[in-house]
């Protein structure tokens, strides 16, 4: 069975430019979540996205943004992108419910100049 | 709200030592526990998981297991290798409900020196 992918693995972009990653699911997996990772703050939850509808929101401003398509596959969007926004992104999924394992995908390292 | 706390790492060990990275957490309601490992330059991994109260999650030979009175899940290992040089991440799942959001410890960072 194949795992989480993260497309692409690493981006380098400039400030006030936006980005867009993309995560697939591990097949027969609905759930996906984005997470935030960086050497200071450590894993922030994104969002949460089932069935095509945002289920839950971390606490990140508006330009962070994502979806789901109908396939379970997932994108998110960080708009005018800033220096502190250089983090590794993670997307896991899972079936669903509160005792399923998360599989995270191998993350893509986005870097702001 | 939920916490998880971790122990503060880096924990630097030699080969063969025993291992117990500290893990407790706050939770409302039955949380299901886990412990991840993330190697460099990958994503997180599942190591363990312990579903309810008093169960001893067991992988590679690390275990935990989850002690509901002193809300603890520590992680444990008889003698280290080399290979397990890795972050480490204890995290919490609410059981039930409509939504989930797993907590996730801040990491703990394993050295060990041949």
């Amino acid at each position: 069975k194949a795992g989480v992918t993260q497309t692409p693995r690493y981006l380098i972009k400039t400030r006030g430019q936006q980005v867009t990653l993309s995560c697939s699911p591990i097949s027969g997996h609905r759930s996906v979540s984005w997470y935030q990772q960086t050497p200071g703050q450590g894993l922030q939850f994104l969002f949460e996205y089932f069935s095509e509808t945002q289920r839950n929101k971390g606490n990140f401003p508006g330009r962070f943004s994502g979806r789901q398509f109908s396939n379970s596959r997932s994108e998110m969007n960080v708009s005018t992108l800033e220096l502190g926004d250089s983090a590794l992104y993670l997307c896991a999924s899972y079936r669903d419910g509160a005792t399923d394992t998360q599989y995270f995908g191998p993350g893509t390292r986005l870097t702001v100049l | 709200g939920d916490s998880v706390t971790q122990m503060e790492g880096p924990v630097t060990l030699s080969e063969e030592a025993f291992l117990t990275i500290n893990c407790t957490y706050t939770a409302t309601g039955y949380p299901s526990l886990f412990w991840y490992v993330q190697y460099p330059g990958e994503g997180l991994q599942l190591l363990l998981k312990a579903t309810k109260a008093d169960d001893k999650g067991s992988n590679k030979g690390f275990e935990a297991t989850y002690r509901k009175e002193t809300t603890s899940f520590h992680l444990e290992k008889g003698s280290v290798q080399v290979s397990d040089s890795a972050v480490y991440f204890c995290a919490l799942s609410a059981v039930g409900g409509g939504s989930y959001i797993p907590t996730f410890g801040r990491g703990t960072s394993l050295i060990v020196h041949p």
